[in-house]
């Protein structure tokens, strides 16, 4: 059975600064994996996905992930946190049409 | 990008009353929604899926006597939560299937709806 891990369930940073937020991911066959953003009160909003190719896919506000088939990893990185930032940001892995299995979510706090 | 809408918002009822979920998509046709249930500081918990013109499938553990599930058109699906208890309150969010370019689904999502069950 596929699963997802999020192992940070929040993560402080400053305004500014890099972050990071961990996912990994289980699963026997091939995958596509997504990263979504949830602000206050909203639904998830698709922030970016890995279908097939390059396995550095970006968002267009800032933020990338790698695909990382050895380690099973899908790891959301952006270079410089800005306030807007501030969110729950969700992992999620698809081995097929329609099924979208979720981490537990990390919660990233941009702080000023 | 495709957009996908619910009503109401919010909605808070009273132990007993039955309460209904409309989650619409608004710039495309979506044969199949999903129906997710969120608890706070928790992830999405995949409730069913409705598929238009047919029954839902429910995910193991959720009652469809109780999450009446109906997609009457390819825009609408509607979930009504019956005879709701308290216990029943939580976030309500609704995803439409959409497939990308080389054949590949995604799911875009609704805003959700806040339901609280006195």
């Amino acid at each position: 059975a596929q699963s997802v891990t999020q192992l940070d369930s929040q993560v402080p940073v400053f305004e500014e600064a890099p972050v990071e937020l961990r996912c990994n991911y289980s699963s026997s066959v091939s995958v596509y994996l997504f990263w979504y953003v949830q602000y206050p009160n909203q639904g998830l909003q698709l922030l970016l996905k890995y279908l097939s190719g390059s396995t550095l896919v970006k968002s267009i506000n800032g933020f990338e992930a790698e695909f990382n088939k050895s380690q099973t990893s899908f790891h959301l990185r952006k270079p410089s946190v800005h306030i807007s930032d501030t969110a729950e940001y969700f992992c999620a892995v698809s081995d097929r049409p329609g099924k979208l299995i979720f981490g537990q979510g990390t919660t990233l706090q941009v702080k000023p | 990008g495709a957009v996908v809408s619910q009503h109401p918002s919010r909605v808070i009822c009273k132990s007993g009353t039955s309460v209904k979920i409309e989650c619409r998509s608004l710039d495309f046709q979506a044969t199949t929604m999903f129906w997710y249930r969120q608890f706070p500081k928790q992830s999405l918990m995949l409730m069913a899926t409705s598929n238009e013109g047919s029954k839902a499938t429910y995910e193991q553990g959720v009652e469809k006597d109780k999450f009446l599930i109906n997609h009457a058109s390819l825009t609408l699906s509607t979930l009504t939560v019956t005879s709701a208890h308290p216990e029943d309150s939580s976030f309500y969010i609704c995803s439409a299937r959409v497939r990308l370019a080389g054949g590949v689904d995604t799911q875009y999502f609704g805003p959700g709806t806040r339901l609280t069950v006195l």
